[in-house]
């Protein structure tokens, strides 16, 4: 199995809801990341998870919150969004290191 | 911090007619890969170049990676309709780290 899923594809919320997107890779893969990209943008690193604990957090405001509960599964809780959080949310996974990523096929978010 | 400046922006080519577009950084890098993503999908890893002055080639995609691991190209010959999507170069900086350049987007008019 060589894919990373994720869900939902699309999502819309409103600025007081609290959601959830959810990746699973089943790879053994060590490292999983949270990118945000917006549309002709390249994607932007939010976290990564290392042996499933947080590496790196590019200062990403607190109303994303990620959690990884164990080498499979890696979630991203989100709670008061603004409208400019709206993007497509891309997870993926790799080896760790400098080793190629596996990008999951995103969440289309759309805050209201 | 680390940047990494990719050009063109766009490329509209004939089907047919060659394509190229550049990364620079402004640090030395410890690596760089490249992604595509089609329209309304997710970036797909192409190649990671890791030597200084490395050329790798897939079929008509031939990639370079500079004698100073600084910049890299990505050379596609005879373009195909196919081949239509944006086009993303990566660094590896800090362990772990990729930071993406600003892709070039590629259009292909049969």
């Amino acid at each position: 199995d060589t894919e990373v899923t994720q869900t939902p594809k699309h999502l819309v919320m409103g600025m007081t809801n609290k959601k959830s997107l959810k990746c699973e890779q089943h790879m053994g893969h060590r490292a999983m990341y949270w990118y945000k990209q917006k549309a002709k943008k390249p994607p932007e690193l939010m976290f990564v998870y290392s042996y499933e604990k947080l590496s790196i957090n590019e200062s990403v405001p607190s109303r994303f919150s990620p959690e990884c509960p164990n080498s499979s599964l890696l979630n991203l809780h989100l709670h008061a969004l603004q409208p400019e959080d709206s993007a497509l949310y891309l997870c993926a996974s790799s080896l760790g290191g400098y080793n190629e990523q596996f990008f999951g096929p995103g969440t289309r978010l759309t805050v209201l | 911090g680390q940047q990494v400046m990719q050009i063109p922006q766009y490329q509209h080519v004939q089907e047919g007619e060659d394509f190229t577009t550049y990364c620079n950084s402004s640090t030395t890098l410890s690596n760089i890969q490249w992604y595509k993503q089609r329209p309304g999908g997710h970036p797909v890893f192409l190649i990671q170049l890791v030597k200084s002055g490395e050329v790798k080639k897939q079929k008509r995609l031939t990639f370079q990676f500079g004698e100073a691991k600084k910049n890299s190209s990505l050379h596609i010959t005879a373009t195909q309709t196919t081949d239509v999507g944006t086009y993303f170069c990566a660094g590896g900086t800090s362990y772990g780290k990729l930071t993406f350049g600003q892709g070039t987007i590629l259009t292909v008019h049969p």
